[in-house]
C-alpha cells in the first residue's frame, strides 16, 4: 500500500539555522511526491514537489530530492527565517488509480529569533 | 484567480446532529477530494470526485457521512448523526483533469474547523 512516514516534531530552530524533515515513502509504482506547508490560521500550501526520480522540487530556499533508492524526500533549507514557522506536511501520489495524496503525519517547525 | 472556497469555517454541534459543509473549488477543476484532517495528523481522503461522478470513496464512513457534486462544479459533504470522534478539519481541495500538467497538484481551501460536544 501507499504510505508516508514523517520526522516528528516539534521542531525548534534559531532564525538562519539549517533545516532538515525527514519524510520516506512506501508506494506501489512511481508515485510523485510533494511538500505541502500550513501556515497558522491557513489552509494547505503546496511547497514543492517531484515527479519522478532524481528530481529535484525547489521554492523559496526549500529543497527536496526524490530518491528511489532510499525512498525519501527529506525537506532541507539552508537558513530558516521566523516567516518559515508553520506545520510541513510530505504526502505521495500513486500513478496508478485515483490521484489520492498520501500524507504524514506533519512536523511542527518553530523559528526563534 | 479564485481559490477553493469552504463554508463555514467553524461549527459546533452536540453529538448526533447533523451538519453539512460546502465546497466550491477553483474554476475550471474537474477533479475535487475532500481530506479529514484529525488534530495532530495529516489529512485523509474521505471521497474524490471527477466532474460528478465518484473515484474513490473507500475511505468515507457511509452510514453517517455522504458527499454530493451534483453539477459537477460545488459539492456538499453531509455528517448524519456526528460523533465525537467527527471532530475534526475538514478539507476540500480540487485539481485539474488528469493528464494536463501540473494533473496531480492538488490546491486546498481553508477548510472547515467541526466541534463535535
Amino acid at each position: 500500500g501507499n504510505s508516508v512516514t514523517q520526522m516528528e516534531g516539534p521542531v525548534t530552530l534559531s532564525e538562519e539555522a539549517f533545516l532538515t524533515i525527514n519524510c520516506t515513502y512506501t508506494a506501489t509504482g512511481y508515485p510523485s511526491l510533494f511538500w505541502y506547508v500550513q501556515y497558522p490560521g491557513e489552509g494547505l500550501q503546496l511547497l514543492l514537489k517531484a515527479t519522478k526520480a532524481d528530481d529535484k522540487g525547489s521554492n523559496k530556499g526549500f529543497e527536496a530530492t526524490y530518491r528511489k533508492e532510499t525512498t525519501s524526500f527529506h525537506l532541507e533549507k539552508g537558513s530558516v527565517q521566523v516567516s518559515d514557522s508553520a506545520v510541513y506536511f510530505c504526502a505521495l501520489a500513486s500513478q496508478t488509480g485515483a490521484n489520492n495524496l498520501f500524507f504524514g503525519t506533519g512536523t511542527r517547525l518553530t523559528v526563534i529569533p | 484567480e479564485a481559490g477553493v472556497a469552504q463554508s463555514p469555517r467553524y461549527k459546533i454541534i452536540e453529538k448526533r446532529q447533523s451538519v453539512a459543509f460546502w465546497c466550491n473549488p477553483i474554476s475550471g477543476h474537474a477533479t475535487l477530494y475532500w481530506y479529514q484532517q484529525i488534530l495532530g495528523q495529516g489529512p485523509k481522503l474521505l471521497i474524490q470526485f471527477q466532474n460528478n461522478g465518484v473515484v474513490d470513496d473507500s475511505q468515507l464512513p457511509k452510514d453517517r457521512f455522504s458527499a454530493e457534486r451534483l453539477k459537477g462544479v460545488d459539492s456538499t459533504l453531509k455528517i448524519q448523526p456526528a460523533k465525537l470522534e467527527d471532530s475534526a478539519v475538514y478539507l476540500c481541495a480540487s485539481s485539474s483533469i488528469p493528464g494536463r500538467a501540473p494533473a496531480y497538484e492538488q490546491y486546498f481551501g481553508p477548510g472547515t474547523r467541526l466541534t463535535v460536544t
